[in-house]
């Protein structure tokens, strides 16, 4: 079975500096997604960041950027400049296939804040 | 694009009462749906996967009978939680997979619906 793990509970950084969320997972399937969520205080889930299990290359986003070692199956959210906005809690997440549906697995998620 | 609501927002119901939430895909036909759902600072659980047309899929530990979910139409599914219980308080989300992103199956969340029973 597919697990997530982030290690990381709660973590802070100040206002325009940079840092790095981890993210491991367990998985024997060669092609899969991994997503970073960001969910603020209104609870809504919003897509931080995407990435491919067959591309080598990182996935970037603005601020955002991953870190993905497939062989490692380690895949790190840094957030660069962080903002106040920034502050939420973060969620990893594995995209399992699945017949009717392919399904989402999240990790424990980390809050991040952002001081000024 | 892709926007998922959630109706209503809150509610606060009586112990032994049940409740509906409804889940819509606004400007896209979602073939599939899911239920999460979440204790304060903790993950999303999945609860269900909702098919369109037919029965939904539940992950292991979740009650059938109590947690009602249809899925009539392609944006539309609902979660009925059968009377409900104090335990049964919580933050409920629904997403939906918008079929025409083909294989990368992207999911779009609701805002969800805080459940407060007395």
């Amino acid at each position: 079975a597919q697990t997530v793990t982030q290690s990381q509970p709660e973590m802070s950084v100040q206002e325009a500096e940079t840092v790095t969320l981890s993210c491991t997972y367990d998985t024997s399937e060669n092609n899969y997604y991994l997503f970073w969520y960001k969910q603020p205080p209104s609870r809504q889930m919003i897509l931080v960041i995407r990435q491919e299990a067959y591309k080598q290359q990182n996935a970037t986003e603005n601020r955002f950027s991953v870190n993905f070692q497939k062989a490692a199956k380690s895949f790190s959210l840094k957030i660069s400049d962080s903002q106040l906005g920034d502050t939420a809690m973060y969620f990893c997440a594995f995209m399992k296939r699945m017949e009717y549906g392919n399904k989402l697995v999240f990790g424990a998620g980390t809050i991040l804040r952002v001081k000024s | 694009g892709a926007v998922v609501s959630q109706h209503p927002s809150w509610v606060i119901c009586k112990s032994g009462t049940s409740v509906k939430i409804e889940c819509r895909s606004l400007d896209f036909q979602a073939t599939t749906m899911f239920w999460y759902r979440q204790f304060p600072k903790q993950s999303l659980m999945l609860m269900a996967t909702s098919n369109e047309g037919s029965k939904a899929t539940y992950e292991q530990g979740v009650e059938k009978d109590k947690f009602l979910i249809n899925h009539a139409s392609l944006t539309l599914s609902t979660l009925t939680v059968t009377s409900a219980h104090p335990e049964d308080s919580s933050f409920y989300i629904c997403s939906a997979r918008d079929q025409r992103r083909g294989a990368y199956n992207e999911q779009f969340f609701g805002p969800g619906t805080r459940l407060t029973v007395l």
